[in-house]
């Protein structure tokens, strides 16, 4: 089983702070970096996924970028609002065995927005 | 939009029971996933399937069973529940290949007394 962290596990900002987190994933047999926002009673949405090293994508306020050479992730959001709140997910694909189609999940980071 | 939805949210059964939990997807995805969700562990996952009565072993397949019919139907089976089973039950689909993102249902919380 493939080794997928994330810090922090929780991290309370106020609104209009920026914040950031880490994924680190397997460096070795990469192919892909996702990314997913999981709000409260709904279900987890794909942020980004992403593929080469170097990468950078954004939507909105959000960015991630990608370092597949040592492997880590940082996922940034710049000036929070509360509903930002949610559990931010990573999930690293790597190659091996049968394992085609098969995301490894980090534990989360719990972000909670206070107004 | 893609629609992956889950036969139940909530659901209460007793040890010993036989438990189903259907999942269907509207996007004619050919992967369909099981995950269960407990606190500080993440998404781990129990089954996967690539395509109609293909199925493989995720990372916790131990009591579990699968069943793919059809393409748009996922089924996730708890041959004689213990309480240990007592989780949040997520099912995903994606489209074939590797770098697709996974659209997820909105979950089963099951409790198993």
């Amino acid at each position: 089983i493939l080794n997928v962290e994330q810090s922090p596990q929780s991290l309370h900002v106020q609104e209009g702070d920026s914040t950031n987190f880490t994924c680190s994933f397997p460096s070795s047999n990469f192919y892909a970096l996702h990314w997913y926002r999981w709000e409260t009673a709904k279900s987890p949405e794909a942020l980004f996924v992403m593929t080469l090293n170097g990468d950078e994508k954004k939507k909105g306020r959000i960015s991630a970028t990608l370092n597949t050479k040592e492997g880590y992730s940082y996922l940034y959001i710049k000036g929070s609002q509360p509903e930002d709140s949610a559990t931010y997910l990573c999930a690293s694909r790597n190659a091996g065995g049968t394992s085609y189609g098969k995301l490894t999940f980090g534990q989360g980071t719990i972000l909670t927005v206070h107004p | 939009d893609v629609k992956v939805t889950q036969s139940s949210r909530y659901l209460v059964k007793r040890t010993g029971e036989k438990v189903f939990l259907e999942c269907v997807q509207d996007m004619d995805h050919e992967n369909m996933f099981w995950y269960r969700q407990d606190p500080g562990l993440g998404l781990r996952l129990i089954y996967f399937s690539y395509d109609v009565k293909m199925k493989e072993k995720g990372d916790i397949p131990e009591g579990y069973s699968v069943s793919r019919e059809k393409k748009e139907r996922f089924s996730l089976i708890l041959e004689s529940a213990s309480t240990n089973q007592t989780s949040m039950y997520l099912c995903a689909s994606s489209a074939g290949g590797i770098f697709n993102e996974q659209f997820f249902g909105p979950g089963t919380r099951l409790t198993v007394l």
